[in-house]
């Protein structure tokens, strides 16, 4: 089965400055993985998402993640965040082809300093 | 076009009551999931509907959990004598899955805040 893991809760940066979140994940074949955002009371929104072919992949909002098969990873990057940035972040994995449930991790909340 | 939407948003249920959360995905999608995000948890998978499919209901944690899918559209989620554990947001999602096709994407309702005293 597969799983993720986001191992930082809670991060604070400042206004500005770079953003990077980590994701890893497990699964046995090539994953399907997401980065989706919350922000307080609202439901989950797609950022970006991987399948296949360019390893770095952009999204909405000035976001882009890398994936690394060696290392099992998937972090988000940002190069500068807003103070619209803040709010909960959550990595995602799925098998996909009759498998589309998808396993998330438990979430990194990103907290921005002025 | 209209996204996810649910309802209620907020329901506050004494234990021991059975409840129901409902949930209009997007039109024409054919796939709708179910996921409970609780604190500490993170989100767990509940139940998959796709199309006319059996539903794969593997993440549902008990009996006391069930859910249908109306004309391959609505779905309620029901949740028999309610017990505390079971307070948690229920977020709804739906896709259109391409046939042969990678995973689609999921999009997320707003959520049902349970409450359960």
């Amino acid at each position: 089965a597969q799983s993720v893991t986001q191992p930082d809760i809670h991060i604070t940066v400042s206004e500005g400055a770079s953003l990077e979140l980590r994701c890893n994940y497990s699964y046995g074949a090539t994953p399907y993985l997401f980065w989706y955002v919350q922000s307080p009371g609202q439901g989950l929104q797609l950022l970006l998402k991987y399948f296949s072919g360019d390893t770095l992949v952009q999204g909405i909002k000035g976001f882009e993640a890398e994936f690394k098969r060696s290392q099992s990873s998937f972090n988000l990057r940002k190069p500068s965040v807003h103070w619209s940035d803040a709010a909960e972040y959550f990595c995602a994995v799925g098998a996909g082809f009759g498998n589309e449930k998808l396993t998330f991790g438990t979430g990194t909340r990103l907290t921005i300093i002025p | 076009g209209a996204g996810v939407s649910q309802s209620p948003s907020n329901k506050v249920t004494e234990k021991g009551k059975d409840v129901e959360l409902r949930c209009d995905p997007i039109s024409g999608h054919t796939a709708l999931y179910w996921y409970r995000q609780s604190l500490g948890q993170g989100l767990e998978f509940l139940i998959y509907f796709q199309g006319n499919s059996a539903p794969d209901k593997s993440g549902l944690p008990s009996d006391r959990f069930s859910a249908e899918r109306t004309g391959g559209s609505v779905s309620t989620l029901t949740i028999q004598r309610t017990q505390q554990e079971d307070s948690a947001v229920y977020l709804c999602a739906s896709s259109s899955p391409t046939s042969g096709g990678p995973q689609d994407t999921q999009y997320f309702g707003p959520g049902t805040r349970l409450t359960v005293l």
